[in-house]
């Protein structure tokens, strides 16, 4: 779960449409999940996170599904607005600390 | 409620040089982390603290860095001497408590080492 280099994997998306952002994780014991929002110039904030007991968990405009199967993470941004441009961390736990994935850069298109 | 506090906001020091970072916590938050951010990078821990002990830094550059929390609340993390690979973001961020995985961040410290 370790990040990439300089260049992230970006997403852009009609302002108005679902986004939809991926992530793998790489430890099958870990039990829990969060995605993390970053703005520019900003500090990681809190989206939403999700148990490994769960498959799905719902928020305001935003859903995380969790496969285990796979190992395989996704958030989901309904009708995505200008303000959800940032870049999106998903983050795994592991002996009590956050095991970070790497972001991808969602861009709105108008 | 009042969020992570960090100082300075940027800071540009020159190779070999010293410089420090403040963080306070949220008010109650037992448990202080520091991370490193390159450009384009997740966050990567430096160190992390319970209270006023030490529950992680094996990622720290003891060499170079070094970090404190003497009174479990606010923490100083100071690098002497600077080398430019040390250009990135410095987030601290804070939880309730070691297993509370839900952290919450300051806004970080931009600092540019030339």
């Amino acid at each position: 779960g370790e990040s990439v280099g300089l260049h992230l994997p970006t997403l852009s998306v009609q302002e108005g449409d679902n986004s939809i952002i991926n992530c793998a994780y790489s430890n099958s014991a870990s039990d829990y999940f969060i995605w993390y929002k970053q703005e520019s110039g900003k500090g990681p904030q809190f989206i939403i996170d999700i148990r490994s007991n769960m498959d799905k968990r719902q928020g305001q405009r935003v859903t995380v599904l969790l496969n285990k199967t796979v190992k395989h993470l996704s958030l989901q941004i309904a009708a995505t607005q200008p303000g959800d441009s940032a870049v999106y961390f998903c983050a795994e736990s592991g002996n009590y600390q956050l095991i970070w994935g790497a972001g991808t850069k969602l861009i709105i298109k108008p | 409620e009042a969020g992570v506090a960090q100082s300075p906001r940027y800071k540009i020091i020159e190779k070999r040089q010293s410089v420090a970072f403040w963080c306070n916590p949220i008010s109650g938050h037992a448990t202080l982390y520091w991370y490193q951010q390159i450009l384009g990078q997740g966050p990567k821990l430096l160190i992390q603290f319970q209270n006023n002990g030490v529950v992680d830094d094996s990622q720290l550059p003891k060499d170079r860095f070094s970090a404190e929390r003497l009174k479990g609340v606010d923490s100083t993390l100071k690098i002497q001497p600077a080398k430019l690979e040390d250009s990135a973001v410095y987030l601290c961020a804070s939880s309730l408590g070691v297993t509370a995985y839900e952290q919450y961040f300051g806004p970080g410290t931009r600092l540019t080492v030339t």
